[in-house]
């Protein structure tokens, strides 16, 4: 199976640090799409952003911002001057190749924001 | 513009019982998903539906699970004759697909409801 790999498990920073989250993926799509949520205590997963594999520009969206790097597989997620609103699991997905429909996560980063 | 909703939110039920999880997507999404979620883990993919037609079942979806989405509309998620190891947060996402045949690798934007948490006693 083409996995999505998150190897940091938990990461804790004081507010307003910065803190980057890492993504690394297997493929063997030449066009794929990237996604990360987020999901606050609550439980409910909330989309932050979708990236297709065409472009590889950084994109920023306030204190977030995502470096893709195709050659090295990896997408990573970085947010600026931290909150403690900020402290939630985050994961990284991609659809499961062969399907364009059923999303393949990792297995989260618990990020943990103290103030 | 309501989001995607689930009910219950939480489901306490003794090992050998029947439950059942209802899910209502975003108006007019004709794409809806059912996930499986345990403790420090990423959502695993169960099942999916485009409009009333089931696509797509994960190997995890075992004989005791069936889900159903009537009218292309609300779905339900059905568990019998619970076991311990069906505790997990099951959560629901739909998608508005705009093209009937996707270009390979397309995929559009799954949004999640806040998900059912089931504990089998």
């Amino acid at each position: 199976a083409q996995k999505v790999t998150q190897a940091q498990t938990e990461i804790s920073v004081v507010e307003k640090e910065d803190v980057t989250l890492d993504c690394v993926y297997e493929t063997r799509d030449t066009t794929y799409y990237l996604f990360w949520y987020k999901q606050p205590p609550s439980g409910e997963l909330v989309f932050l952003i979708r990236r297709n594999s065409f472009d590889e520009q950084n994109e920023i969206s306030g204190r977030y911002s995502w470096n893709f790097q195709k050659s090295t597989s990896s997408f990573n997620f970085t947010i600026t001057a931290s909150q403690v609103v900020d402290s939630a699991v985050y994961f990284c997905a991609r659809p499961f190749s062969g399907s364009a429909r059923q999303l393949t996560f990792g297995s989260g980063t618990q990020l943990t924001v103290l103030p | 513009d309501t989001g995607v909703s689930q009910d219950p939110r939480h489901k306490i039920t003794k090992r050998g019982q029947n439950v059942t999880f209802r899910c209502d997507p975003i108006s007019e999404h004709n794409r809806l998903y059912w996930y499986r979620q345990t403790l420090g883990q990423g959502p695993e993919f169960l099942t999916y539906f485009q409009n009333e037609a089931q696509l797509e079942k994960s190997r995890l979806l075992s004989d005791r699970f069936s889900a159903e989405r009537p009218k292309g509309s609300f779905s339900t998620l059905e568990i019998q004759r619970t076991e311990q190891g069906d505790s997990a947060m099951y959560l629901c996402a739909s998608s508005l697909a705009v093209r009937q045949i996707l270009a390979s690798g397309d995929q559009e934007t799954q949004y999640f409801g806040p998900g059912t948490r089931l504990l089998v006693l």
